[in-house]
């Protein structure tokens, strides 16, 4: 059965900084892995997919790595600011599930001005 | 122009009641889901459709019955209400299976 961990559950970090949020996943089968933000109280937005097939996806400030064979992904925030604050969530789409995401428990990031 | 739509925002119920949410998509996806999203904040899936038919349900109790009308709809209907049902639940959609979801704004449901 697939399980999808984010370490840490929580960070805080000054603006400006780097943000490098983990993801690792026990079962190398995937088809695809997906990013997500959460802001308190909203649903989730879609930051990023990534292809099995795929080393890494880039979206402005943001780039999302995917290592299938060791079971990670890592997403990085450049140049952070307050408004990246929110709860990041990867959720991973296992090869043989057809439409089942498998969710992270997600980490709850600050930036502070 | 909100992409998924889901109504009400909040509800609140006694235990045994009958309840229902709506859920609309205006983005022409063939694919729909149902998520429940625990005071833990672990999303899990609960169900999907494509094409107005029922592809995955993940082992919801009976109570809980969802009901597609259109490719654009899924409401999800829940009987006899239980203390363990509080949770948000998340509607979303996505254009075949396997490609980005997008997600509603979430319906908050206490069950008292």
């Amino acid at each position: 059965k697939q399980e999808v961990t984010q370490i840490p559950a929580a960070l805080s970090v000054p603006e400006g900084e780097n943000l490098v949020l983990n993801c690792s996943f026990t079962d190398s089968a995937i088809y695809n892995l997906q990013w997500f933000r959460q802001d308190p109280g909203k649903g989730l937005t879609s930051l990023l997919l990534i292809q099995s097939s795929q080393r890494e996806q880039t979206s402005g400030r943001l780039n999302a790595s995917l290592d299938k064979s060791s079971g990670r992904s890592t997403l990085y925030i450049a140049a952070s600011q307050p408004g990246d604050s929110a709860t990041y969530l990867c959720a991973v789409r296992p090869a043989d599930s057809w439409g089942k995401l498998q969710f992270g428990a997600g980490t709850q990031v600050v930036v502070t001005p | 122009d909100t992409a998924v739509s889901q109504t009400p925002k909040y509800l609140v119920t006694q235990m045994g009641n009958d309840k229902s949410i709506k859920c609309e998509q205006n983005l022409g996806h063939d694919t729909m889901y149902w998520y429940k999203q625990d005071s833990k904040k672990f999303l899990k899936i609960m169900f999907s459709y494509n094409n107005k038919e029922l592809i995955i349900n993940e082992t919801v109790p009976n109570r809980f019955s969802p009901k597609s009308p259109d490719k654009a709809h899924l409401n999800l209907h829940i009987n006899s209400l239980e203390l363990g049902d509080s949770a948000v639940y998340f509607c979303a959609s996505s254009q075949g299976e396997g490609n980005t979801q997008y997600f509603g704004p979430g319906t908050r449901l206490t069950v008292l």
